[in-house]
C-alpha cells in the first residue's frame, strides 16, 4: 500500500496554463506539506497544513494555492505557469507535532514527487 | 531562520569502506530535531536517521550512525560497510520548535565504487 501518493508523477505543460497536483496519504496523519526541489536539488518548504488548517505559507507566489478538502488530501493548484516553476514537487505527511512544551517532530513521509516541466 | 550547511557537494567511497558526511547548522533554539534523508535516483525521499537534540546519545540505525555535537552544532552521518545501494543524495535537515517544516541542506551526492 502506498503511504503518500501523488498524481501525476510527470507533468509537461506550456507557459500560462493552470495545473493541479494531487496528494493523498493513507497514514492517518494530521499534518501535510508541499516542498519544492529545484534543478540544483535544493528542497524548500512551500506550505504546511495541520488538520486542514494552513500553518506555513512561505514566500511563494500567489499563483500557487494549496487546498485541503480533508486531512488525507492536500492538493496544489498552480495558475499561469512560468518557466521558473519547473521543478519536482513533493508532498509529505507526518503525525501532528503538538505545540509549546509538548511538541515533537516525527518522520515526514514523502510522496514520489511530481516532475513539472513548463515549456 | 535556521540554516543547514552541507559542505561536501560530492563524496566517493569504495564498497565495504566507511564514509562520513558532514552537516552543520545554525540555530538559537535549544530544543530541535535533526534528520538525514536519502534520495536515490528513483527520487523517493527516505528517512535514514533521526536525532533529538535533548538526547546526548548518538542515534544509530544498522550501518548508519551519527556524531551529534550540540555545542558545535554539528551532525555528521557515518555509513559503515558501504554498499552499492547507498549511492544517493543525502540531505541533512533541521526541524525546530515550529514543528511544521524541515529546513534542508543542499545535499551531498554519494558515489559508491566497486
Amino acid at each position: 500500500d502506498t503511504a503518500v501518493s501523488q498524481t501525476p508523477k510527470y507533468l509537461v505543460t506550456q507557459m500560462g496554463n493552470d495545473k493541479s497536483i494531487k496528494c493523498e496519504q493513507n497514514l492517518g496523519h494530521d499534518t501535510m506539506y508541499w516542498y519544492k526541489q529545484d534543478s540544483k536539488k535544493f528542497l524548500k518548504i512551500m506550505f504546511s497544513y495541520n488538520n486542514k488548517e494552513l500553518i506555513i505559507n512561505e514566500t511563494v507566489p500567489n499563483r500557487f494555492s494549496p487546498k485541503s478538502p480533508d486531512k488525507a488530501h492536500l492538493n496544489l493548484h498552480i495558475n499561469s505557469l512560468e518557466l521558473g516553476d519547473s521543478a519536482v514537487y513533493f508532498c509529505a505527511s507526518s503525525q501532528g507535532v503538538g505545540t509549546g512544551l509538548y511538541w515533537s517532530s516525527y518522520e515526514q513521509y514523502f510522496g514520489p514527487g511530481t516532475r513539472l516541466t513548463v515549456t | 531562520a535556521q540554516t543547514v550547511t552541507q559542505s561536501q557537494p560530492e563524496m566517493s567511497v569504495q564498497e565495504a569502506e566507511t564514509v562520513t558526511l558532514s552537516c552543520t547548522y545554525d540555530t538559537s533554539e535549544s530544543d530541535y530535531y535533526l534528520f538525514w534523508y536519502k534520495q536515490p535516483p528513483s527520487r523517493q525521499m527516505i528517512l535514514v536517521i533521526r536525532q533529538e537534540a535533548y538526547k546526548q546519545q548518538n542515534a544509530t540505525e544498522n550501518r548508519f550512525s551519527v556524531n551529534f555535537q550540540k555545542a558545535a552544532k554539528s551532525f555528521s552521518l557515518k555509513i559503515s560497510d558501504s554498499q552499492l545501494g547507498d549511492a544517493a543524495m543525502y540531505f541533512c535537515a533541521y526541524n525546530g520548535n515550529s514543528g511544521y517544516a524541515l529546513n534542508f541542506g543542499k545535499g551531498t551526492s554519494l558515489l559508491v565504487t566497486p
